[in-house]
């Protein structure tokens, strides 16, 4: 069974960082590239970076500078490292698995507040 | 970057009755390898997205053979044969195949008529 299994989300002041995890459990994680998606409360689904087997890396305009996406194939886990956080990125942050998002890990909230 | 727009944004239905949804690509989502790289995804509430369909037309494992994707070029579709209580949520379209930024519509939220 495919698990995505995420960790590291919770309150923080705007300017400051966090980090998130995923660990991937169930599929080849080294062969697939893997994507990190959010959502803002009330919206829609967000793009926000992705990090290909082998390990090129892209970002949408709002995160670029600010986040870090990373893997571990050993561990068999994916990162996000947030930094300079903004009241705008308040949102679930969901990491997903396979160039086609075929696996979804369960989310984790993100609130960026004073 | 691609735009994509679904329509309707709000779909009230009612339980047992076919219920379709519009998604539009503001350019032609084939792939240069000839394939077309258009997902459908179902969030139920409280819950993350889940792939339905991929490449149009491809139903993931598990999905009832209800829902069904159709289109090609710009122009998709996703339908459901006869809509049961378990597909109350939002639908989104997504497309992977002019990346990066990876694209999704605005989202559809089946409701109750």
């Amino acid at each position: 069974e495919v698990q995505l299994v995420q960790s590291g989300g919770g309150l923080v002041q705007p300017g400051g960082s966090l980090r998130l995890s995923c660990a991937a459990s169930g599929f080849s994680f080294s062969s697939h590239d893997m994507h990190w998606v959010r959502q803002a409360p009330g919206k829609g689904l967000e793009w926000v970076s992705s990090i290909t087997s082998g390990r090129t890396i892209y970002y949408a305009d709002s995160v670029k500078g600010r986040f870090t996406i990373s893997r571990d194939n050993a561990k068999n886990s994916l990162y996000l490292q947030m930094n300079s956080l903004r009241a705008e990125d308040t949102a679930v942050y969901y990491c997903a698995g396979s160039g086609w998002f075929a696996y979804w890990g369960q989310g984790s909230l993100v609130t960026v507040s004073s | 970057d691609v735009v994509m727009t679904q329509s309707p944004l709000s779909l009230p239905v009612t339980l047992g009755q076919p219920a379709s949804i519009s998604c539009r690509s503001s350019q032609s989502l084939v792939h240069s390898d000839g394939n077309t790289y258009l997902n459908w995804f179902q969030q139920r509430p409280g819950q993350s997205p889940r792939r339905l369909i991929y490449k149009v037309s491809n139903r993931d494992s598990g999905v009832p053979d209800r829902f069904s994707g159709s289109g090609s070029g710009t122009d998709f579709t996703l339908e459901i044969s006869r809509v049961e209580a378990e597909d109350l949520g939002i639908y989104y379209c997504m497309q992977v195949t002019h990346w990066p930024p990876y694209t999704f519509g605005q989202g559809t939220k089946l409701e109750i008529k």
